[in-house]
C-alpha cells in the first residue's frame, strides 16, 4: 500500500521569494516519486521524478526535489517565484510504473505580486 | 508530435445513464492509464492497458470498464452512472511500460463528466 500527503492545500508566497511545497509518502517498497502542475482546465505536466539515482532531482521551470528516505519526505522548491507558477501541484507515488501512482490531494501555489 | 486527445471535453449526463469517454493516445504510445480526478482532490487510478490489455486496476466498481484498440487509443465506460463518478477523467499514454519510473505519462485535458 502506498499513499501521499501533501501538506497545506494553499500556499502564498510572494513573486521572487522561496516556494516550499511540502510531500510526504508511505511505501512500503522503494518508490518511485513525481511532481506534476496542473494549470486550469488542464492536464498534469511532470515537473521531475524520483527513479532511485540521485537523491537531489531537478526538474523543469527551475523547480528540484529531495528525496529524504529518512523523513520519508519529497519536498519540492524554487528558489525564486514567478506569477507563472500559480497553479496547482501534485505530488505522486508508484511502486511499479508512473501509470499507476497514487497521488495526493494537491496544494495550491498563489503568487502576489 | 501530437499529444493525448480526450473526447468529449465536458458532458452531462442523468443519473443512471452511461457514458464512454475516449482517449486517443500520443503517437508512438502503447500504454494508456485513465484516471478520476473529483473536484478538490488529486487523480485516482482507474486502471491501465497495455497493448490491448488490462495491466492493473484501481479501487473501482465493475461498472468502470475500458478497452484498447490496436492503434492504442482507448475508451472509458461507465455504466448505471451515480452523481458521485461527476469528475474530471484524465488519460495519460506512454510508449513503454516497464516496472520502472524512469519514463514519462503525458496526459489529456481531460473530460469533465457532470452527473445530475
Amino acid at each position: 500500500a502506498q499513499s501521499v500527503t501533501q501538506l497545506g492545500s494553499h500556499v502564498s508566497v510572494s513573486e521572487g521569494a522561496l516556494v516550499l511545497l511540502r510531500c510526504n509518502y508511505s511505501s512500503s517498497v522503494p518508490p518511485y516519486l513525481f511532481w506534476y502542475v496542473q494549470y486550469p482546465n488542464q492536464g498534469l505536466q511532470l515537473l521531475l521524478k524520483y527513479t532511485s539515482a540521485a537523491t537531489l532531482v531537478k526538474g523543469i521551470n527551475g523547480f528540484e526535489a529531495e528525496f529524504k528516505k529518512s523523513e520519508t519526505s519529497f519536498h519540492l522548491t524554487k528558489p525564486s517565484a514567478h506569477m507563472s507558477d500559480a497553479a496547482e501541484y501534485f505530488c505522486a507515488v508508484s511502486s511499479t510504473n508512473a501509470g499507476k501512482s497514487t497521488f495526493g490531494d494537491g496544494t495550491t501555489l498563489t503568487v502576489k505580486p | 508530435e501530437t499529444g493525448v486527445t480526450q473526447s468529449p471535453t465536458h458532458l452531462i449526463k442523468t443519473r443512471g445513464q452511461q457514458v464512454t469517454l475516449r482517449c486517443s493516445s500520443q503517437s508512438g504510445h502503447n500504454t494508456v492509464s485513465w484516471y478520476q480526478q473529483a473536484l478538490g482532490q488529486g487523480p485516482q487510478f482507474i486502471f491501465q492497458y497495455y497493448r490491448e490489455e488490462e495491466n492493473g486496476r484501481g479501487n473501482f466498481p465493475p461498472r468502470f470498464s475500458g478497452l484498447q484498440f490496436p492503434n492504442y487509443s482507448s475508451e472509458l465506460n461507465v455504466n448505471a452512472l451515480e452523481l458521485d463518478d461527476s469528475a474530471l477523467y484524465l488519460c495519460a499514454s506512454s510508449s513503454e511500460l516497464r516496472d520502472k519510473g524512469d519514463y514519462g505519462y503525458t496526459f489529456g485535458s481531460g473530460t469533465r463528466l457532470t452527473v445530475v
